[in-house]
Formats: structure tokens, C-alpha cells, sequence
């Protein structure tokens, strides 16, 4: 089946430092998002990004589709930047997204 | 727009309990998913809704779940009778087609003593 995996599992930053997380999945993508959950349990869109760059903010993501990878960039991270970072893959043909199982940010003041 | 809507927020409720999780997607999507996330499974798809028609609830997990969309602003998953380990946050989302961004509420906690 569809294996979406993330790494790093577990991240400690410094604020203002910056980070690149990353998104393997197995299968040709269709959609691919990346989400945040908050530490009160929210998931909040960041990108929707099958392909291609995209910025917003301090955030930047890059979905190389024929590598079958995405990166989420964070730079001058701050405190409110913790949680757990989820990218979802919504392979070619199939109406499901899957998950994968996360990287948790915590970002020290 | 209000984003997607669930109710209650929380939920503690005995064993053997009926428990209904109410959502309401974004005005405008056709397309509703049901999510439950725990700490071993991670967040997993339970059912999906096109149009208010039910596609796909192979991953509801045994009969006591059934989840329903009796028009386009409206979904709800009931389990009956609830056991512990139903408890989880469980997520509603909503896109504007299938294959398009979703949208996620902000989840039920639901805890089944």
C-alpha cells in the first residue's frame, strides 16, 4: 500500500533557528498537503502542494513529484512554530489521503 | 467562511453509551471525510462522502459505527454502544472536490470510561 514517511520523528530548535522537514511517499503523488497541529489538538493547513514551490511567511515548501518527496521549510522558527507537522499524499487514482506519522517540533525560547 | 463546525468538543461518556458526532463542512464543499486519530493508529480515514452519498466506509471499524449525511451541511458518526477503546479525537474535514485541499474541524475528544 501507500507508505508516506516523514523525518525527521522528533525535532528541538532554538528559536530562530531554521529546520527542513521532509515527506517521502511510495506511490505517484496527486495531492499532497502539509498540515500543523497545534498543541491543542488543531490542524491547520499550510500547504497544498502537489508540485512545485510555495511560500508563505517563514514557511516554504518544495514537492519534487518524480522523486517522490516534499520538504517544508521553517526559518527563523519561534515558539508558536511547535506541534506536530503532518503531510498527507493523496496518491494518483484514489480519493484518500494518507498520513504519515509526523515530525513534533518543539521550539525553546 | 467559519470553517468546518464539530460538536460537541469534548465527550465522556460510559461504556455501552450511544455517542453522535455532529460536523458541518464549509458551505460550498461536496466532499466530507471522517478521521479518527489515537497515539497507535496515527490519523486514519473512517469514511468519505461524496455529494452526501457514502463511497468509501471501508475503514469504519466494526458495525457499531455508522455515520450518516442527511444533506450538505450536515454529517453525523454515531457509535453504538461505545467502548474504551473508541477513545480518540476524531476529526471531521471537508474539500471542495475530491481532489482538492481539505479542510479539518477542530475534532470531538471523545473519552469512553
Amino acid at each position: 500500500g501507500i507508505q508516506v514517511e516523514q523525518s525527521p520523528p522528533d525535532l528541538i530548535l532554538q528559536e530562530g533557528a531554521n529546520s527542513t522537514l521532509r515527506c517521502n511517499f511510495s506511490d505517484s503523488v496527486n495531492n499532497l498537503q502539509w498540515f500543523h497541529q497545534n498543541p491543542w489538538g488543531q490542524l491547520i493547513n499550510l500547504f497544498y502542494i502537489p508540485s512545485g514551490t510555495k511560500q508563505n511567511g517563514r514557511l516554504s515548501a518544495t514537492t519534487v513529484a518524480t522523486e517522490r518527496y516534499s520538504l517544508l521549510y521553517i526559518s527563523s522558527s519561534q515558539t508558536t512554530d511547535s506541534g506536530v507537522y503532518f503531510c498527507a499524499e493523496q496518491a494518483s487514482g484514489t480519493y484518500k489521503y494518507i498520513f504519515g506519522t509526523g515530525t513534533r517540533l518543539k521550539v525553546l525560547a | 467562511d467559519a470553517g468546518v463546525i464539530q460538536s460537541p468538543r469534548h465527550e465522556v461518556t460510559e461504556m455501552g453509551q450511544e455517542v453522535t458526532l455532529r460536523c458541518k463542512p464549509i458551505s460550498g464543499h461536496n466532499s466530507l471525510f471522517w478521521y479518527r486519530q489515537t497515539m497507535m493508529r496515527g490519523l486514519e480515514l473512517l469514511i468519505y462522502f461524496n455529494n452526501n452519498v457514502p463511497i468509501d466506509d471501508s475503514g469504519m471499524p466494526e458495525d457499531r459505527f455508522s455515520a450518516k449525511m442527511p444533506n450538505a451541511s450536515f454529517s453525523t458518526l454515531k457509535i453504538q454502544p461505545s467502548e474504551p477503546r473508541d477513545s480518540a479525537v476524531y476529526f471531521c474535514a471537508s474539500s471542495l472536490e475530491t481532489w482538492a485541499e481539505q479542510y479539518f474541524g477542530p475534532g470531538t475528544r471523545l473519552t469512553v470510561t
